[in-house]
Parts: C-alpha cells; sequence; structure tokens
C-alpha cells in the first residue's frame, strides 16, 4: 500500500496561475518535506514541516509557500508559476530529524 | 557546505554485468544512503548505512560506509534490465535540526539485454 501519496501525479498550469501539489502520508510521520527535482538533476530541499514548526530553505523563492493542516497533509502552493518552476515535486517524509527519508512517487508540473 | 561528488555520471553495460558506483565527500556524515529513481517515479530507498565501516547487503546489492565517514560505494552484481534508472547516494547527519540531505548528482545506468 502507498504510504507517501501525491496528488496529482501530473498537473499543467499557466504561466502565473496559482496551483497546489498535495501530499498525504499514512505513516504518522513527524516530518515533511517538500523537493523540487529538475531533469537530470538531484532533488533540491524546499522547505519541511517538523509537525507544525515550518522551516524554509534560504534559497527557496517567496513564490513557494506549504501548509500543514494536520499531520497527515502538506501542500506546496505556487503563487505565480513561471517557466522555470516546471520540475518534479517531490514530498518525503521521516519519523524524526535524522530519520530516514521515503519519498513519495512525485508531481509532474508543466508550466505552459 | 558539504558537497558530494558521484561517479561515474552515467554507465552503459550489458546484461549480467557488475556495476559499481561511489560517492565521496568533502566532510563526514553520520548516514549514507542509496536511492534509485525510475523514470517519473520518486527515489525509492535501497539500503541505509549507519555505521562507518558498514557493509550491507539487499539482494544482488551491495553498499558500504567508508571508514573515513565521508566516501560511499554501491556495487550490483549480475545486473538484469530492471536495474536501469538513476542511483543518488545521499550522505545525513543527526544532530541536525531537520536531518537534511545532501544528495550527489547521481549515476544514470543503462543495461543492455
Amino acid at each position: 500500500d502507498a504510504m507517501v501519496i501525491q496528488n496529482p501525479r501530473y498537473q499543467v498550469t499557466q504561466f502565473g496561475k496559482p496551483v497546489t501539489l498535495s501530499c498525504s502520508q499514512t505513516l504518522n510521520h513527524n516530518v515533511m518535506y517538500w523537493y523540487q527535482q529538475k531533469s537530470s538533476q538531484a532533488p533540491k530541499l524546499l522547505f519541511h514541516y517538523y509537525d507544525k514548526d515550518f522551516n524554509n530553505e534560504a534559497d527557496t523563492p517567496d513564490n513557494f509557500q506549504s501548509r500543514r493542516p494536520n499531520t497527515s497533509f502538506c501542500f506546496l502552493d505556487i503563487r505565480s508559476p513561471g517557466l522555470g518552476d516546471a520540475a518534479m515535486y517531490l514530498c518525503a517524509t521521516t519519523t524524526g530529524v535524522a530519520d530516514t527519508q521515503y519519498f513519495g512517487p512525485g508531481t509532474r508540473l508543466t508550466v505552459l | 557546505g558539504q558537497q558530494l561528488n558521484q561517479s561515474p555520471q552515467s554507465m552503459f553495460i550489458q546484461e549480467g554485468e557488475d556495476v559499481s558506483m561511489n560517492c565521496t565527500s568533502s566532510s563526514i556524515f553520520n548516514t549514507w544512503l542509496w536511492y534509485k529513481q525510475d523514470p517519473g517515479e520518486g527515489p525509492v530507498l535501497l539500503i541505509a548505512l549507519y555505521k562507518a565501516g558498514e557493509l550491507t547487503s539487499n539482494g544482488r546489492l551491495t553498499a558500504q560506509f567508508g571508514i573515513t565517514r565521508k566516501d560511499s560505494f554501491l556495487n550490483i552484481s549480475a545486473s538484469i534490465p530492471s536495474d536501469v534508472g538513476i542511483y543518488f547516494c545521499a550522505g545525513q547527519n543527526s544532530g541536525t535540526s531537520y536531518g537534511k540531505l545532501t544528495f550527489g548528482q547521481g549515476t544514470i545506468l543503462t543495461v543492455h539485454p
């Protein structure tokens, strides 16, 4: 059974049109991460939540926001997508700060 | 900041051959992880290493945590077509505020039947 679920798997949006990506987990993990992965590159951490505490990476653009309404769900909001934001967006979870991270299948975002 | 150098960048091999890839770091890690990513999917954890010198196997995969804690390698024996994908190493340190992973650049593996 899938443990980290991302919806949708494929998302197409228009330049400047806000978009929200969803991640849910059945593992009851404390920590949830959002990564951006561009073609042929390693995943790049955008931010993470430890329970309700939000931690932004220093180089994450303000265009990217996140919400975690409860333990199971975390959302990535891109307020005004640009062409350069087209990428695979990966969600990951872990039980604690130094435990193994488990990734979801990703959402492939296309910006037209 | 910490950086990982993963090599080789890509490999083209025949089915049945063994594969070896490695990662080196400019600084130490407490944990080394190896992930495989299929096209259009998220990374899947293959092996996690927690102690310097540790050698761990998972089926045809074997990985080692270097004694200096600055390197790790992954071997795949008797490769099969479904081994195709991108392999990432990642280093992690306990005690950081969020267990941030530092990824290598990835090794693209192609297996010819």
